[in-house]
């Protein structure tokens, strides 16, 4: 059974960069044909795709979070990570990471358990 | 605004069956494979249907999918108090080469 845990600070300054990993476990991330997803959802919200990493290194991202997105992987320690610069009040969310994000393989069918990330002085 | 429309709730009695609608365009709907998603409480969401009318290992056969044209549906059949959740649509969009999903449709089981 594949699980997801994502970590990182729950408290981000205004202008700073939002980092996130999350780390795959009873799997291997290069395991298959499968895009690893980040998926953010501001309280009370729907849910907004923030972008794709296959494990070759390839991304997609949103195109409204394209400047300021960068996920990467580490196919050894069988992470992805999330880097959200220039954070505003705005990027308050929980976020999720996610196996899934192809348009053949169309459907995100592990989550992990999301992490709130709150932007504030 | 969510590029897939979903009503923002619905509601029927235990025991009934209500749907849900997704509306969206030749570029998304229209082209690829649609996937609903559960949203308990306080949880992460949960795949619930995929390529338009399959079902996961797990979830029972009182849910299910398809799909016409640029829209799509979700059908809940027998509900029950535990079905009441918040319910997503989502799909790729050949024009935005990304994934987008529909502002969510709550169920209230009356």
């Amino acid at each position: 059974q594949v699980q997801l845990q994502e970590s990182g600070p729950g408290l981000v300054k205004p202008s700073q960069t939002l980092s996130l990993t999350c780390t795959v476990s009873g799997g291997s991330i290069s395991s298959g044909s499968y895009y690893w997803s980040w998926i953010r959802q501001p309280a009370g919200k729907g849910l907004e795709w923030i972008g794709r990493i296959y494990t070759s290194g390839s991304t997609n991202y949103n195109p409204s979070l394209k400047s300021r997105v960068t996920i990467s992987v580490d196919t050894s320690k069988n992470q992805f990570s999330l880097k959200l610069s220039s954070v505003t009040a705005a990027d308050t969310a929980v976020y999720y990471c996610a196996r899934g994000g192809s348009r053949w393989l169309a459907y995100f069918d592990y989550w992990g358990q999301g992490t709130l990330v709150t932007v504030s002085s | 605004q969510s590029v897939l429309t979903q009503p923002p709730s619905v509601s029927a009695a235990p025991g009934q069956k209500v749907t849900i609608s997704c509306s969206g365009s030749s570029s998304n709907i229209g082209n690829n494979y649609v996937s609903w998603y559960q949203q308990l409480p306080g949880t992460a969401p949960k795949l619930l249907i995929y390529d338009n009318n399959k079902r996961p290992s797990g979830i029972p056969d009182r849910f299910s999918g398809s799909k016409s044209g640029t829209s799509a549906t979700l059908g809940i059949t027998g509900l029950q108090t535990g079905d009441e959740a918040d319910y997503y649509c989502g799909t790729w969009d050949s024009s935005l080469s990304g994934w987008v999903f529909g502002g969510g449709t709550k169920l209230t089981v009356l």
